[in-house]
């Protein structure tokens, strides 16, 4: 189990306001992904690091969306301005051993 | 249509009752992964098979991968409360960190 802290948990905020997501790994971890689930569109993978190097960002919806992982225990997922479309579960999980990937409990963010 | 298509959506047995859960894919399976979710928690990997005709054990949870049918199932048997949730499956398309996910299949157990 990797262990990987997210906060805020839950996040309530006005449209337009800028969002910021934390997640922590508990031991340095350099493969990062941070996913949004919503009912209408499951999980969807919006950006991977690799070596602390965004790989892939072509999930990120839009430029209001940026992600940065300074260190492999640290990174933020940062939404500016925010949007009630936003309003979504985001997970950062990291890679396992393997090739499966170990979960946080999530940041349940509302935009109103 | 998804690339992994779950069935059920979703799933009421009486507690002790078996149950089997479906993933199918539209495109050959190399490699699938199960996965559990409880409601406003993260998932929690269960299994992951690699090989066709593989079967994994966890507790009473069960997995198999068809790759012929291009199919896995999870079977549990004589469920319990604790086996209620969301359970998805997942599987790496194209690259080695991009997963395809199930739209997930629901559990409620009834006492």
């Amino acid at each position: 189990d990797a262990g990987v802290i997210q906060s805020p948990r839950h996040e309530v905020t006005e449209m337009g306001q800028e969002v910021t997501l934390r997640c922590k790994p508990i031991s340095g971890h350099n493969s990062l992904f941070w996913y949004r689930q919503t009912m209408m569109r499951g999980l969807e993978l919006l950006i991977y690091f690799n070596n602390n190097v965004p790989i892939d960002d072509s999930g990120m919806p839009e430029d209001r969306f940026s992600a940065k992982m300074p260190n492999a225990s640290f990174s933020t997922l940062k939404i500016q301005p925010s949007e009630p479309r936003d309003s979504a579960v985001y997970f950062c999980a990291l890679k396992g051993v393997g090739t499966e990937a170990f979960f946080g409990q999530g940041t349940r963010l509302t935009v109103v | 249509s998804q690339e992994l298509e779950q069935s059920p959506q979703s799933l009421i047995v009486q507690e002790g009752k078996n149950l089997t859960i479906n993933c199918t894919s539209s495109k050959t399976l190399y490699g699938l992964y199960w996965y559990k979710q409880k409601y406003g928690e993260g998932l929690i990997f269960l299994m992951m098979l690699q090989k066709g005709g593989e079967e994994k054990s966890h507790e009473k949870i069960t997995a198999k991968l068809d790759e012929k049918k291009q199919q896995s199932s999870l079977h549990i048997t004589a469920s319990q409360p604790s086996h209620a949730g969301i359970y998805l499956c997942g599987a790496y398309r194209g690259s080695n960190y991009q997963l395809i996910w199930g739209a997930g299949t629901k559990l409620i157990i009834k006492p």
